[in-house]
C-alpha cells in the first residue's frame, strides 16, 4: 500500500523568503512522486515529478524537490516566494506497478505575506 | 489546444436523485481517470479507463457509482440514489495512455462540484 503525508495544512511565508512544503511517503515498492498545484476552479497542474532518474527534480515556476529515500521524503522548495505562489499544493505517489493510480496527500495551503 | 473539460461545473441535487457528470478528455488521450475530492482532502482515485474499458475500478466506493466511456473519448460518471456524503468535487483527468511509457502525465479538468441536499 502507498500513502502520502503532508506536514502542515497551512504554511505562511514572507514574500522573498524560502518556501518549504513537506511531504513524506510510504511505499513498499520504488515510488513515483509528484507535486501538483491546485488553482481555484481550474483543476490541478503538475509542478514536477520524480520517476527514478535524478533525485533533484526541477519543475515549473522555480520550484524543485529532492527525493530522499533514507528519509522517505520529497519536500518542495522555492528559494524566493512570490505573491503569485499562494495556492494549494498537493504531494502524490504512484508506482511502476500502478502508475495510473495516483495517491494524493491532503494538501498544504501556502500563503504569502507582503 | 483545449484541455480537459467537465460539465456541469456545478450540480445541486436532492438526496435520492440520479446524476450524471461528463468529462471530455484532451483529443488523442486514450487514458481517462476519475477522482473525488472532499472538502479539505486531496483527490481520491475512483476509476481508470484505457480506451473504452475500465482498467481499474477499485476506487469506486459502492455499486451506486458507475462510469462509462463507450467510444473511448467522452466519459460519464453516474451516481444513483445520491446521498449527502456524495457531495464533493469530482475531477477528471486524461493522459496519452500506456503507449507513451510509464511516466504518463495526467492532465486534470476543473472539476464538477456536486452538492447533495
Amino acid at each position: 500500500a502507498q500513502s502520502v503525508t503532508q506536514l502542515g495544512s497551512h504554511v505562511s511565508v514572507s514574500e522573498g523568503a524560502l518556501v518549504l512544503l513537506r511531504c513524506n511517503y510510504s511505499s513498499s515498492v520504488p515510488p513515483y512522486l509528484f507535486w501538483y498545484v491546485q488553482y481555484p476552479n481550474q483543476g490541478l497542474q503538475l509542478l514536477l515529478k520524480y520517476t527514478s532518474a535524478a533525485t533533484l527534480v526541477k519543475g515549473i515556476n522555480g520550484f524543485e524537490a529532492e527525493f530522499k529515500k533514507s528519509e522517505t521524503s520529497f519536500h518542495l522548495t522555492k528559494p524566493s516566494a512570490h505573491m503569485s505562489d499562494a495556492d494549494e499544493y498537493l504531494c502524490a505517489v504512484s508506482s511502476y506497478s500502478s502508475a495510473s493510480k495516483i495517491i494524493f496527500g491532503s494538501g498544504t495551503r501556502l500563503s504569502i505575506r507582503p | 489546444g483545449a484541455g480537459v473539460s467537465q460539465t456541469p461545473s456545478n450540480k445541486v441535487t436532492e438526496k435520492g436523485k440520479y446524476v450524471e457528470l461528463r468529462c471530455d478528455p484532451i483529443s488523442g488521450h486514450t487514458a481517462l481517470y476519475w477522482y473525488r475530492q472532499s472538502l479539505g482532502q486531496g483527490p481520491e482515485f475512483l476509476i481508470y479507463f484505457q480506451g473504452t474499458g475500465a482498467a481499474d475500478d477499485s476506487g469506486l466506493p459502492n455499486d451506486r457509482f458507475f462510469a462509462v466511456r463507450p467510444e473511448g473519448s467522452v466519459s460519464t460518471l453516474k451516481i444513483q440514489r445520491t446521498e449527502r456524503g456524495d457531495s464533493a468535487v469530482y475531477l477528471c483527468a486524461s493522459s496519452l495512455g500506456l503507449t507513451s511509457g510509464l511516466t504518463d502525465t495526467q492532465y486534470f479538468g476543473p472539476g464538477t462540484r456536486l452538492t447533495v441536499l
